[in-house]
């Protein structure tokens, strides 16, 4: 089965620092995709990131990065500058594109302190 | 241009019922996902429907059912309600439903009493 792990339930955070958030996932597939989803309280789920897993180079937007390891199936989010507006829970998500399914983890709720 | 929309934004429905929950994607956008979000967890998969073709389809009973129209919107409808499922439904749509970021409404949240 296709599973998707975040090992960190909570974290918390001093703004304008720097946070990683973990997650490692589980599949035998080779085309897939993996994504970093932010639910702020409001329940709205925002996309961060995306990775296409046939890529070597590890994607960006802003002061959102990820740290892709294929061989290792790890999957990190790291938050530079952190703001304010960065609280929320944070879930990471895989999807096969064979079988047209995302799988996502049960999530990091983040806090980030003034 | 409109975000993704749902509609009814709450629901309080008894056990046994029968419920219709509605989604209109972004104009543009062919692919309409739908998600299960039990509270302190990550939303779980349900359909994927792209074209009005089912895609994909999570673990969930036969209680569980949709359909795409021609103009993309679609509805989530499930049979004879359990309290388990009560939840956040959440719907997402996306261009092609293949590799595209998904752009999610704010939910329905489901009560069953």
């Amino acid at each position: 089965a296709q599973t998707v792990t975040q090992s960190q339930p909570e974290m918390s955070v001093q703004e304008a620092e720097t946070v990683t958030l973990s997650c490692t996932y589980d599949t035998s597939e080779n085309n897939y995709y993996l994504f970093w989803y932010k639910q702020p309280p409001s329940r709205q789920m925002i996309l961060v990131i995306r990775q296409e897993a046939y890529k070597q180079q590890n994607a960006t937007e802003n002061r959102f990065s990820v740290n892709f390891q294929k061989a290792a199936k790890s999957f990190s989010l790291k938050i530079s500058d952190s703001q304010l507006g960065d609280t929320a829970m944070y879930f990471c998500a895989w999807y096969n594109t064979n079988a047209g399914k995302s799988t996502f983890g049960d999530g990091t709720t983040l806090t980030v302190k003034p | 241009d409109a975000g993704v929309t749902q509609s009814p934004t709450h629901l309080i429905k008894t056990r046994g019922q029968h419920v219709t929950l509605r989604c209109s994607p972004i104009s543009g956008h062919k692919s309409v996902s739908w998600y299960q979000q039990v509270l302190g967890q990550g939303p779980q998969f349900i359909f994927q429907y792209y074209e009005k073709e089912e895609r994909g389809r999570g673990n969930f009973p036969d209680r569980f059912s949709a359909r795409q129209f021609p103009n993309y919107s679609s509805e989530l409808n499930v049979n004879a309600l359990l309290l388990g499922d009560s939840a956040l439904y959440l719907c997402a749509s996306s261009r092609r439903g293949y590799n595209e970021k998904l752009f999610f409404g704010s939910g329905t949240q489901l009560s069953v009493l």
